[in-house]
């Protein structure tokens, strides 16, 4: 079966620039996550949707990090305005059931702040 | 901080020797993973343990749980070089459904 699909795989942004990336999970899993892996450390989630609703976003930084998954698929996360804090890789997956079942990563987008 | 924390933080050995990583983590769990990285990919997924199991294999792979003294570990047997990643463990709470990542371990296997 397909894996999660993520791009760009790469960016590099100005800071107080903007910036969106895009998630495809894989067919049928009705929970999709972001994460953000800052180098050296493990990966930090960002929200959690189930379907189209939002599960968790208590780590998301709400000023300027926003995401959503429309018609419970795809998903977008943006960034806007860009500090250089935010460079890390930005990592997309899903799972078929929250929290009691394996999570399946995308590749990941790498995303550069100077 | 509910996040796992793994122990040791790095490891290198030689091709054909055994892998231990420990991972602790604060209170009860649902679930406990463990994921591999390799360099400038994708996190995979490797093994579930669930909070009444104490031990699991797969393959070269086996993973312990004791939940009275929180911790974990994961044995490599017989390390390839294609074992080279970082390996993470995630705690999965119960309550919240948050899986909360270590640091990770960085295994180095030599040829």
């Amino acid at each position: 079966e397909a894996g999660v699909a993520q791009s760009p795989r790469y960016k590099i942004i100005e800071k107080r620039q903007s910036v969106a990336f895009w998630c495809n999970p894989i067919s049928g899993h009705a929970t999709l996550y972001w994460y953000q892996q800052i180098l050296g450390q493990g990966p930090k989630l960002l929200i959690q949707f189930q379907n189209n609703g939002v599960v968790d976003d208590s780590q998301l930084p709400k000023d300027r990090f926003s995401a959503e998954r429309l018609k419970g698929v795809d998903s977008t996360l943006k960034i806007q305005p860009a500090k250089l804090e935010d460079s890390a890789v930005y990592l997309c997956a899903s799972s078929l059931v929250s929290g009691r079942n394996e999570q399946f990563f995308g590749p990941g987008t790498r995303l550069t702040v100077l | 901080s509910q996040q796992g924390e793994e122990d040791p933080q790095a490891l290198s050995i030689q091709e054909g020797e055994n892998a231990t990583m420990n991972c602790s983590y604060k209170t009860s769990i649902n679930n406990l993973q463990w994921y591999r990285q390799n360099s400038g990919r994708g996190l995979v997924h490797l093994i579930l343990i669930r909070s009444n199991e104490r031990e699991k294999h797969s393959g070269r792979l086996r993973v312990t749980l004791d939940t009275s003294k929180k911790s974990s570990s994961l044995l490599i047997t017989a390390s390839r070089a294609a074992d080279t990643a970082s390996y993470f463990c995630a705690t999965a709470y119960y309550g919240n459904n948050r899986l909360a990542f270590g640091k990770g371990n960085q295994v180095v296997v030599i040829p």
